[in-house]
């Protein structure tokens, strides 16, 4: 059963325009949602965090927005870079639960030039 | 060391042999978790540990898996008579304990079971 869904196995995008990657959730009872870029042979990487008390978190180019009611959460980049290519994982955690996290099986997203 | 390091970061083993994964976490680093990541697959939690002892343990796939931490750092996965389906990246990370924490990963050790 999986809990944490990226449906979206890949995603190809222009240079300079935006990047939303999606990732859908089934347990209520998470409330704090990561996401982690991979490059290959790398371990992943913290890119940004939002709480379940917020709807929207922004660093830089990136943003994630959360809708808890549709228990939802996408990943913004604008504008997207060709560095930006690699796999990107949502996670997700319960806090005062098991400090693990749930990850999805990642999307691979490709900036072109 | 500035990160987390794992070694070593690809082992090739015979199916039936045992192997030792290393993982150094950030040092002040209390919480130290392993994943692993099949093909094409997404990360799976194994253990948790916060200092020495393992509160969850649930991810653990067999009784062939076990893991030690000790002094509060270095923390070692074994893996006994290994099998082809234990063929996978072992990835682990660190964090500070509880709260909303990031988890900071290493490379990963690639095992592959011949």
């Amino acid at each position: 059963d999986q809990q944490v869904k990226q449906n979206s196995p890949s995603l190809s995008v222009q240079e300079g325009r935006i990047s939303i990657l999606n990732c859908d959730y089934t347990n209520s009872m998470f409330d704090y949602f990561l996401w982690y870029k991979k490059y290959p042979a790398e371990g992943p990487t913290f890119l940004i965090s939002i709480s379940s008390i917020k709807d929207k978190n922004e660093d830089g180019r990136f943003t994630v927005f959360l809708n808890k009611s549709a228990k939802h959460l996408s990943l913004h980049i604008v504008p997207s870079q060709p560095g930006d290519s690699a796999v990107y994982f949502c996670a997700a955690k319960t806090q005062g639960g098991s400090e693990k996290l749930v990850f999805g099986k990642g999307t691979k997203l490709t900036v072109n030039p | 060391g500035a990160g987390v390091s794992q070694s070593p970061s690809n082992k090739v083993t015979e199916k039936g042999k045992d192997v030792e994964l290393r993982c150094d976490p950030i040092s002040g680093h209390t919480a130290l978790y392993w994943y692993r990541q099949s093909l094409g697959q997404g990360l799976e939690f194994l253990i948790y540990f916060q200092g020495n002892s393992a509160p969850d343990k649930s991810g653990l796939p067999s009784d062939r898996f076990s893991a030690e931490r000790t002094g509060g750092s270095v923390s070692t996965l074994t893996i006994q008579r290994t099998q082809q389906e234990d063929s996978a990246v072992y990835l682990c990370a660190s964090s500070f304990p509880f709260g909303y924490n990031e988890q900071f990963f290493g490379p990963g050790t690639r095992l592959t079971v011949l």
